[in-house]
């Protein structure tokens, strides 16, 4: 079975612009998780979606926005980059989210000039 | 706020050392999840220790629970280049129902 898959692998913005993320879990999970990563430090939370509603968010702007679709993929929106939106986002799937295991994706890495 | 903090940050030993890193917090987490991450990767889980006290055994790694759910550890024995890589503990039971991370351990093993 695949397991979670993330697109694209590496993305480079400019200030200002605006970036889409996708992710599709692992088949048979409800649940994903967005968390942003930057260099020498543990991944941070930003979403939570299980069935298509937004379960949890974390400590990030406006700017960041994420959706799921009924095929349980997600997309992460991030709008007006700034540079130190710069990172890696990594996408994290489990069966019924919460405080279930969760299973990474490989990440996109996101540099914003 | 939950907070995971992990020791050492940096850790640099040669082939064949036993070596332990520590996961620790003031909070208490319904389950502790450790994971391994290679450069420009995704965390790969390793190990789910949900109950206190609790020690599992992955090959040359063992991880251990500790009795209040507070803290965990994870110990390798004869360590091999193929261990190197961040390490990092995280903690279910973020009040979004999200995982907390530490800041991780970055182990380096020489030949």
């Amino acid at each position: 079975d695949a397991g979670v898959t993330q697109s694209p692998t590496h993305l480079i913005k400019t200030r200002g612009q605006h970036v889409t993320l996708r992710c599709s879990p692992i088949s048979g999970h409800k649940s994903v998780s967005w968390y942003q990563q930057v260099l020498g430090q543990g991944p941070q939370f930003i979403f939570q979606y299980y069935e298509k509603e937004e379960r949890g968010r974390g400590n990030f702007p406006d700017r960041f926005s994420a959706r799921q679709f009924p095929n349980y993929s997600s997309e992460l929106n991030v709008n007006a980059l700034l540079l130190g939106d710069s990172a890696l986002y990594l996408c994290a799937s489990s069966s019924s989210g919460g405080a279930d295991t969760q299973y990474f994706g490989p990440g996109t890495r996101l540099t914003v000039l | 706020t939950q907070l995971l903090e992990q020791s050492p940050q940096f850790l640099s030993i040669q082939e064949g050392e036993n070596l332990t890193v520590y996961c620790n917090s003031s909070s208490v987490f319904s389950s502790l999840q450790w994971y391994r991450q290679e450069p420009g990767e995704g965390p790969v889980l390793l190990v789910t220790v949900v109950t206190g006290g609790e020690v599992k055994k992955l090959k040359r790694l063992t991880f251990q629970f500790g009795d209040a759910r507070k803290d965990s550890s994870l110990h390798i024995t004869a360590a091999q280049p193929g261990d190197t890589g961040l390490y990092l503990c995280a903690g279910a039971g973020g009040s979004q129902g999200n995982l907390i991370f530490g800041k991780g351990t970055k182990l380096s093993v020489k030949p």
